[in-house]
């Protein structure tokens, strides 16, 4: 079993519906978590972090976190075309994180 | 600000040959990161820095592959000799190395995508 889990996908979105990333992580000494956004043959850029349990907004993205639960979560409001990448989940201890190997999202225009 | 830079971009070699990448972090980051990606998988960690140090390099297949990073700053991966199972995306990171949101963020390189033939 992988440290960190998600579910390959696809997934398939019409724009402007709401898109769910969904993670699972099972060391639970991990602190803090981020979201990584990766274009075809692109590298990881940050989408959001979130160190707290609860909801943190940012613009149309959403970070849910249950640490009880050990479950990450983003959402992805009005989604775009654009939005079409592999969304990759990463936690983080002591300094090194450690990713899953992502959901890929295809938003349809 | 610049960000993260690797080279070569691509790299093409044969087995048995050694192969070099070389990365330039963000200025005043202290951490630095090479990963290793295979297709359909998320980065995987193959050596950690702090300043000068690796100190985490446990995922560092060290029979064939070895690391610098002379001076705290610029770091060289290297792999000799190349199999063909090294052929991926070697990707590098950088981040400011404090505690915290902002210290702990990662800001990755374009990557050097290696084939082995």
């Amino acid at each position: 079993q992988k440290e960190v889990e998600q579910n390959s996908g696809p997934l398939s979105v019409p724009e402007g519906a709401i898109a769910s990333l969904n993670c699972t992580y099972s060391d639970r000494v991990s602190q803090s978590f981020f979201w990584y956004r990766q274009y075809s043959g692109k590298s990881p850029e940050l989408i959001m972090s979130i160190y707290s349990n609860g909801d943190k907004e940012d613009g149309r993205f959403t970070a849910q976190l249950n640490k009880a639960s050990q479950y990450v979560s983003l959402l992805i409001r009005d989604s775009q075309p654009s939005d079409s990448a592999t969304y990759l989940c990463a936690a983080h201890f002591a300094g090194k994180s450690t990713f899953g190997d992502g959901t890929t999202l295809t938003v349809k225009p | 600000e610049a960000g993260v830079v690797q080279s070569p971009r691509y790299k093409i070699i044969e087995k048995k040959q050694p192969v070099a990448f070389w990365c330039n972090p963000i200025s005043g980051h202290n951490t630095l990161y090479w990963y290793r990606q295979n297709l359909g998988q998320g980065p995987e960690l193959l050596i950690r820095y702090e300043n000068e140090e690796a100190v985490d390099d446990s995922q560092l297949p060290k029979d064939r592959f070895s690391a610098e990073r002379l001076k705290g700053v610029d770091s060289t991966l290297k792999i000799q000799p190349a199999e063909l199972g090294d052929s991926a995306v070697y990707l590098c990171a950088s981040s400011p190395g404090t505690s915290g949101e902002v210290g702990e963020t990662q800001y990755f390189g374009p990557g050097t995508r290696l084939l082995v033939l």
